[in-house]
């Protein structure tokens, strides 16, 4: 069966810092990878998705950016963090290249920038 | 651009009532449209998915509804219990592997 990991689960860094989450899937190959924000009264704002090794798409314009190294790992980093990067950020899996696949989600990390 | 929306955004019911969510978008053009269940400060769950052909889904006591001409969803919870209690999300996936997401609405089911 499939598993999604997301680290750290918590994170709390002062603004100007530079972030690191680390989203990995394993029981499956080459899946779709998804970055979320979930901020505070807001809802699930897609970030970055990614079809394969190296291929990022970035949804908003912001501080944060992604990388896929490897086949089922996905990062996302920023160089300097603001406040306003302070939210619950969710990775997601699905099954590429059809209109039928599901998302399933990882535990999620929740960032707090002070 | 697809813009969903949930209402209402809370709602506390007895245990043992039935639970109607509803969850309305504005493109038609979509490929499915599904149903997601969130715990405070946990990931998501997938509830159900409906396809665009699809009228509804039934897992057990949920089931899920989809007019994609008037751009509706209702999500059913029957016989509501306190564990039912959470946050339900509705996404519609349309071009290029996107979900778009409902704000949700939060339910408290009253023991």
């Amino acid at each position: 069966s499939q598993t999604i990991h997301q680290w750290p689960a918590t994170l709390v860094q002062p603004v100007g810092s530079p972030l690191s989450l680390e989203c990995t899937v394993e029981g499956t190959s080459n899946p779709n990878l998804y970055w979320y924000r979930q901020a505070a009264g807001r809802g699930l704002q897609l970030l970055f998705y990614s079809v394969g090794i190296g291929q990022i798409s970035s949804e908003v314009p912001q501080n944060l950016s992604a990388s896929r190294p490897q086949d089922r790992q996905f990062i996302l980093s920023s160089k300097k963090l603001l406040l306003s990067d302070s939210g619950f950020y969710l990775c997601a899996w699905s099954v590429g290249g059809t209109s039928t696949d599901t998302q399933y989600f990882g535990p999620g990390t929740r960032l707090t920038v002070l | 651009k697809q813009e969903v929306t949930q209402i209402p955004a809370a709602l506390s019911v007895p245990e043992g009532e039935n639970l109607v969510l509803n969850c309305s978008f504005t493109d038609s053009a979509i490929y499915n449209l599904q149903w997601f269940r969130q715990d405070p400060g946990k990931g998501l769950t997938s509830l159900l998915l409906i396809q665009s052909s699809q009228r509804e889904q039934t897992s057990g006591r949920l089931n899920a509804s989809l007019d994609k001409s008037s751009g509706r969803s209702t999500l059913y919870i029957a016989a509501s219990q306190p564990g039912d209690s959470a946050t339900y999300l509705c996404a519609v996936k349309a071009a290029g592997n996107k979900l778009t997401f409902g704000g949700g609405t939060r339910v408290l089911v009253k023991p």
